[in-house]
């Protein structure tokens, strides 16, 4: 199984600022990693395949890089309506699919 | 516009099988570049993939759970279900149901849409 781990677990910032997130896979995924968001009550949002495609309608303050085991999502300037819970997810190898235990972006 | 529905008991009794089902709208379960799946949220936790179905049966489950689930899809009314047998505690989560992209090599993609969720609570 591969182990995704994500850091920090939160993450407390102000809007405007720039925000990096960092997701690890216990062996290489290559760029088969995606990123989700998830507010409250919500189902999860795909914003990032293919670790730095961005899905339709994702605003272009969102991206993603890396390859292999080491991937990062930035925002490049935070807004209010970006708090929630991040999580990155590998599809290189199955089963299992597995995914971070998420970031927790809090403003 | 292609919309995922969950619908089953929101609580089920503990040694019981958890039984849900997941209506697809605005496109066909049949097409055969997608997997179907389900992926469970427990309060206050992270995502964890259950099992992913393709339209001819052929199914993948978490070894995690694979004892106890059993997946099966009706293209005849576009759904597929989800059965999790000797439920306890431990499995009361929000169950989503979702789709995901399958390439010529049957490997799977990234989820790219979603049901809204419904809970289901284990208890006596």
């Amino acid at each position: 199984e591969i182990v995704m781990t994500q850091s920090p677990a939160t993450l407390s910032v102000s809007p405007g600022e720039r925000v990096t997130l960092s997701c690890r896979a216990s062996q290489s995924v290559t760029d088969n990693l995606a990123w989700y968001q998830q507010k409250p009550g919500q189902a999860p949002r795909l914003l990032i395949y293919g670790a730095s495609a961005r899905a339709n309608g994702i605003p272009a303050r969102f991206s993603g890089s890396g390859s292999g085991t080491e991937f990062t999502l930035t925002i490049s300037s935070l807004q209010s309506e970006d708090s929630a819970v991040y999580y990155c997810q590998q599809y290189n190898k199955w089963p299992p699919l597995t995914f971070g235990g998420g970031t927790k972006v809090e403003i | 516009q292609l919309q995922l529905q969950e619908s089953g008991p929101g609580l089920v009794k503990p040694s019981e099988t958890l039984s849900l089902t997941c209506a697809v709208s605005g496109g066909s379960i049949s097409r055969t570049t997608y997997y179907w799946a389900w992926i469970r949220q427990p309060p206050g936790k992270g995502l964890e993939w259950i099992g992913s179905i393709y339209y001819s049966g052929s199914t993948y489950y978490n070894p995690s759970l694979r004892s106890r689930i059993t997946m099966s899809v009706d293209t005849s009314t576009n759904q597929f279900s989800l059965n999790l047998s000797s439920v306890t505690a431990a499995d009361t989560a929000v169950y989503f149901c979702a789709r995901h992209g399958r390439n010529y090599q049957l490997l799977p993609y990234y989820f790219d849409y979603w049901g809204q969720g419904i809970q289901v609570t284990v208890s006596s």
